[in-house]
Formats: C-alpha cells, sequence, structure tokens
C-alpha cells in the first residue's frame, strides 16, 4: 500500500466521543487525503493537506477536523462524533506539481462504527 | 460538484468474458482516473487519461475518453476471477486540484 498506514483499523466508539484517526506514510509525499466511503455515494473528499501546516476543506468537512504538523503524519479528529460520521475512512496521497494529474495511493482503511 | 456517475451498478460476468464499464461526468476535465478497490481494501490506481487523448492501453486494460459526450468507458479483455472488485471513476474537479469519484461499478467475475 505504497508506504501508508491507518490507525487504528477499526473503532467503535460512542456518540459524542472525540475520536482520532491517524495516517502516517514514509514515502514523504506532499499531498495527504481524507476520504470517507459510504455505500452508494464512493469516495467523499473530507479534508486535504498541501505540506505542513497547509490544509483546506472537502466536499464533507462539517464536523471533522485536521492537522499535519509533520510531513509523513496527518491526522483526522471528529471532536464529537454522531452517528452519521458510522464510515470507512481512507487516507491518500500524492506527489507531483499539478494536483489533480498525479496518481493517488491509498491507506488501507479504518472502519468506525459510531453507536 | 461535478462528478463521474459509473454505469452499471454491478455486473456478473464469466472469466474469460470482456467487461465493459462506462463513466459520465458533467463539466469539462482535466483528466480521468480509474481505479479499482478488493473487499475491504484501499483503492488502487488503474490509469490516467488527458482531456487530449482519446484512448489509453495498459496490459488487459483499454480505456477511451470522449469529451464531446463527457463519457469514458473501462474495457478489462478476457477477464479473470482476480478482476473481481468495485471500479471507480475520478474526475478532477473545478479547480483542477482534488479528484471527484463516482459511486462505482461492482465486477464479479465468475470462475
Amino acid at each position: 500500500d505504497a508506504g501508508i498506514t491507518q490507525s487504528p483499523r477499526h473503532k467503535v466508539t460512542e456518540t459524542g466521543t472525540p475520536v482520532t484517526l491517524r495516517c502516517h506514510q514514509t514515502e514523504n509525499h506532499r499531498y495527504m487525503y481524507w476520504y470517507r466511503q459510504d455505500p452508494g455515494h464512493g469516495l467523499r473528499l473530507i479534508h486535504y493537506s498541501y505540506g505542513v501546516k497547509d490544509t483546506d476543506k472537502g466536499e464533507v468537512s462539517d464536523g471533522y477536523s485536521v492537522s499535519r504538523s509533520k510531513t509523513e503524519d496527518f491526522l483526522l479528529t471528529l471532536e464529537s462524533a454522531t452517528s452519521s460520521q458510522t464510515s470507512v475512512y481512507f487516507c491518500a496521497i500524492s506527489d507531483g506539481f499539478r494536483e489533480a494529474e498525479e496518481t493517488q495511493y491509498f491507506g488501507p482503511g479504518t472502519r468506525l462504527l459510531v453507536l | 460538484s461535478q462528478q463521474g456517475e459509473e454505469d452499471p451498478q454491478a455486473l456478473s460476468i464469466q472469466e474469460g468474458e470482456n467487461a465493459t464499464m462506462n463513466c459520465s461526468y458533467k463539466t469539462s476535465i482535466n483528466n480521468l482516473q480509474w481505479y479499482r478497490q478488493n473487499s475491504g481494501r484501499g483503492l488502487v490506481h488503474l490509469i490516467l487519461i488527458r482531456s487530449n487523448e482519446r484512448e489509453k492501453h495498459s496490459g488487459r486494460l483499454r480505456v477511451t475518453l470522449d469529451t464531446s459526450k463527457k463519457s469514458s468507458s473501462l474495457l478489462i479483455t478476457a477477464s479473470r476471477a482476480a478482476d473481481t472488485a468495485s471500479y471507480f471513476c475520478a474526475t478532477d474537479d473545478n479547480y483542477g486540484q482534488n479528484f471527484v469519484f463516482g459511486p462505482g461499478t461492482r465486477l464479479s467475475v465468475l470462475p
């Protein structure tokens, strides 16, 4: 999986609790992304980062925050988890001058269940 | 936001047959990519085709792009059971920065 790990791989939590998912890469790629995947929706972009401390919102960013203090780590935080955030979360990385021309490499995913 | 829509949603074929999946999108694009996802795994990049290209090959994969119809097709020839997966098209967004993925086509190749 192109040197991308996600932790945890599975998590069950309760509504209202904070949750942090971690993406770690060993490829030194500039761009990192968080997606969620739900049946019938494909992948939807939550947030992305184009460098250390440089992040921006994606299509479905409400209820999520991110941080990137090091090139290799991109954290996704659900401040107060809700049942609608039950999903499979994927981290992806890419590198290159023009982002949308570059291949994205995906991590193995994190299955999150919010009860 | 623009989005690729794959068609059909699900496809079941016999091993050795060809599989064709289509992707339609709404607005002009710079490029279109196809990805494969095996069950329980992350997506894997298959092929990228730019807006000025009409056809591209990679092994048993053939991708076509018709910008006048805003559509692309992915052909997998001589399919194998190992090709069983979901296939997604991704188009660049209106700013050319990020990708927008369609809901995918689930392909089942029966031995």
